[in-house]
């Protein structure tokens, strides 16, 4: 049973609009959320994250919600650029006992932004 | 800042021989992960290290996988035999003591 799920494998947006990637989540003990972005043949990169007693976290052009009522989190990305053409994973975690424990990751949505 | 050094990056073997993964973490990162991606899937984490303890192997299949970090630095991942399905890309992780992973590149895995 998938715990963090990206619903849309793929995503296309012109330069210069707003890109939207969702993702859902189902375990409540989840307090801590990430997005990384991956270039083909290369590891995931951090890009962002939040706590869960935050509902917004900006970074640059990278903006990321959380709906902890709702289980869900967005990234958006203004405005999009073809550089940000990568597959994004969301990744959850849960703090057990003070430390970090693992991330469980969705299956990715694939961003293509056209020039 | 050095990132997560892993090799080799891309290793082709027969089914049924061993193989075996290197990871140099981040300097100062006692947390170390390696995780498994399947192609068109997220990872899926295989074993945990703080320092040089494995505090979470659950997902790791211990017949034919084994992991070893001595001295809580480089660790060293090995499958023996492999199988078809083993083909993967293997990513190593650090980080030091927040949720904040950081990977290698990875090393793509083909048995044959």
């Amino acid at each position: 049973d998938q715990q963090v799920k990206q619903n849309s494998p793929s995503l296309s947006v012109q330069e210069g609009r707003i890109s939207i990637l969702n993702c859902d989540y189902t375990n409540s003990m989840f307090d801590y959320f990430l997005w990384y972005k991956k270039y083909p043949a290369e590891g995931p990169t951090f890009l962002i994250s939040i706590s869960s007693i935050k509902d917004k976290n900006e970074d640059g052009r990278f903006t990321v919600f959380l709906n902890k009522s709702a289980k869900h989190l967005s990234l958006h990305i203004v405005p999009s650029q073809p550089g940000d053409s990568a597959v994004y994973f969301c990744a959850a975690s849960g703090v057990y006992g003070g430390s970090q424990g693992n991330l469980i990751f969705g299956k990715g949505t694939k961003l293509s932004v056209k020039p | 800042e050095a990132g997560v050094v892993q090799s080799p990056r891309y290793k082709i073997i027969e089914k049924k021989q061993p193989v075996a993964f290197w990871c140099n973490p981040i300097s100062g990162h006692n947390t170390l992960y390696w995780y498994r991606q399947n192609l068109g899937q997220g990872p899926e984490l295989l074993i945990r290290y703080e320092n040089e303890e494995a505090v979470d192997d659950s997902q790791l299949p211990k017949d034919r996988f084994s992991a070893e970090r001595l001295k809580g630095v480089d660790s060293t991942l090995k499958i023996q035999p492999a199988e078809l399905g083993d083909s993967a890309v293997y990513l190593c992780a650090s980080s030091a003591r927040t949720p904040e992973a950081f990977f290698g590149q990875g090393t793509r895995l083909t048995v044959v």
